[in-house]
């Protein structure tokens, strides 16, 4: 099946610093979506972007939903040492739109330094 | 709360052996999905069910079997022909939002075969 790329694979930040990632794909989707997961737990949804364009911010976290609805990505500010964690994107394609059924990237392990 | 309930957390197996994990959601969402994770490569689909009695093959189904006899619960068998089946596998449901499917994940379950 069809994975997004998802970079980078990981990062390793001193505390206080701004993190960015960002997911690419070869084809259009309709729905971009970036979850965080915690070892041993299931993922937790963070941010859902749904037009072209859309830029959305919860909290420290800002996300963007690529113009050429091909891309996204998703910026942590001023990290702190529970940020630690496994953050995916994951998108809807079109011809997917009436199944659920989403692609996910491969993952960005953080680790963050005190 | 509503959630999604994964059970057990952790489950040994013997090689032959089938198991069955347990997924069971209050959200009253139509949709449910079984996950498998494996270290570096993200979330594949192995199956989905969008309404009862019905179910859908995802990307890597070989191996595995599902039922869904009523909308809250979606177990998930591992037969004995799954050549590699120690990994992290999670429970997902969705609500359409927007024009777009939200998955909700359950807190997973770690399979080791012996």
């Amino acid at each position: 099946g069809q994975q997004l790329n998802q970079s980078p694979q990981s990062m390793f930040i001193q505390e206080g610093e701004d993190v960015s990632m960002n997911c690419t794909s070869s084809s259009i989707f309709n729905t971009w979506l970036w979850y965080k997961q915690d070892p041993g737990e299931g993922p937790v949804l963070l941010i859902a972007l749904y037009k072209a364009g859309e830029l959305t911010s919860n909290g420290r976290l800002t996300a963007q939903f690529g113009i050429t609805r091909k891309d996204s990505f998703l910026n942590i500010s001023a990290s702190i040492p529970s940020d630690v964690g496994i953050y995916f994107c994951a998108g809807e394609e079109p011809r997917s739109s009436n199944t659920g059924k989403l692609i996910f990237g491969q993952g960005t392990t953080l680790q963050v330094k005190p | 709360d509503g959630g999604i309930t994964q059970s057990p957390k952790y489950l040994f197996r013997k090689e032959g052996q089938n198991v069955t994990l347990s997924c069971e959601q209050n959200l009253n969402h139509d949709a449910m999905y079984w996950y498998r994770q494996d270290p570096g490569q993200g979330l594949r689909l192995i199956y989905y069910s969008q309404i009862v009695n019905d179910f859908q093959k995802g990307d890597i189904a070989e191996g595995y079997s599902v039922s869904r006899e009523k909308k809250e619960s979606f177990p998930l068998t591992v037969t004995s022909a799954q050549k590699n089946p120690t990994a992290f596998y999670l429970c997902a449901s969705s609500i359409t939002r927007s024009g777009a499917n939200v998955l909700t994940f359950g807190a997973g379950s770690r399979l080791t075969v012996l």
